[in-house]
């Protein structure tokens, strides 16, 4: 198993570009959620889905949409992009039940 | 969500016991205590989760107090490679819904393993 992949692993943009994160994940898990992390802080939750089809928000969802259309994919999309948005954004994991949640490598992307 | 509070930093020599405590005195009955660690530019790493006894697994153990308040993970014999910032977690039960899925992550305890 690859386990949660994420890319691109760098990328800058100009401010009000949009992009999108790809996350995709091999292990069938139900859960996957979208995280960020800014310099000296924790992760806080952007969104999170529980199945394909089903979405929600987390702490700060402004400025980014998702969609699951498929057990595998998760992608972030950034609507218009802000210097506020500069972070290392996280993809992770989980079956519905399970206690672990797997992480990928993150994302760092820079908004200038 | 029941907050927590950690130190923001310990050192702990290589080869020694590393004891991370960790104060959560607002949690609830059904509220599990995560651990979780973040070794510099990765994605966090699960470690260890408990309820109210205390657990092992390979990598550490984790002590949770009687009343629930607080709780330790305990990395018995550190190594360089356990330098990270580790994060305590407190969280409903795993299952379906919303409010299961969410990690609440504070700042964390920058553990550095001294040579």
């Amino acid at each position: 198993n690859a386990g949660v992949t994420q890319t691109p692993k760098f990328q800058v943009l100009k401010t009000g570009q949009s992009m999108t994160l790809q996350c995709a994940q091999d292990m069938n898990h139900e859960y996957m959620s979208w995280y960020r992390q800014d310099p000296g802080m924790g992760l806080r939750l952007i969104h999170y889905s529980v199945g394909a089809g089903i979405t929600d928000q987390g702490e700060v969802p402004n400025g980014y949409n998702v969609s699951r259309s498929t057990t595998e994919d998760f992608p972030l999309r950034l609507l218009s992009a802000a210097p506020s948005q500069t972070s290392v954004y996280f993809c992770a994991s989980r079956t519905g039940t399970g206690a672990e949640q797997y992480f990928g490598p993150g994302t760092r992307l820079t908004v200038t | 969500d029941a907050k927590t509070t950690q130190p923001t930093s310990m050192d702990c020599a290589e080869g020694r016991a590393a004891n991370l405590p960790c104060n959560h005195s607002t949690i609830s009955g059904n509220e599990y205590v995560y651990w979780y660690r973040q070794i510099h530019s990765q994605g966090p790493q699960y470690i260890i989760h408990g309820l109210k006894n205390n657990e092992t697994n390979e990598m550490a153990s984790l002590i949770i107090t009687e009343d629930r308040k607080s709780s330790t993970l305990i990395l018995p014999h550190a190594t360089l490679r356990d330098t990270a910032v580790y994060y305590c977690i407190v969280r409903p039960p795993r299952g379906y819904g919303g409010a299961t899925n969410k990690l609440i992550f504070g700042t964390g305890t920058l553990l550095a393993v001294q040579p």
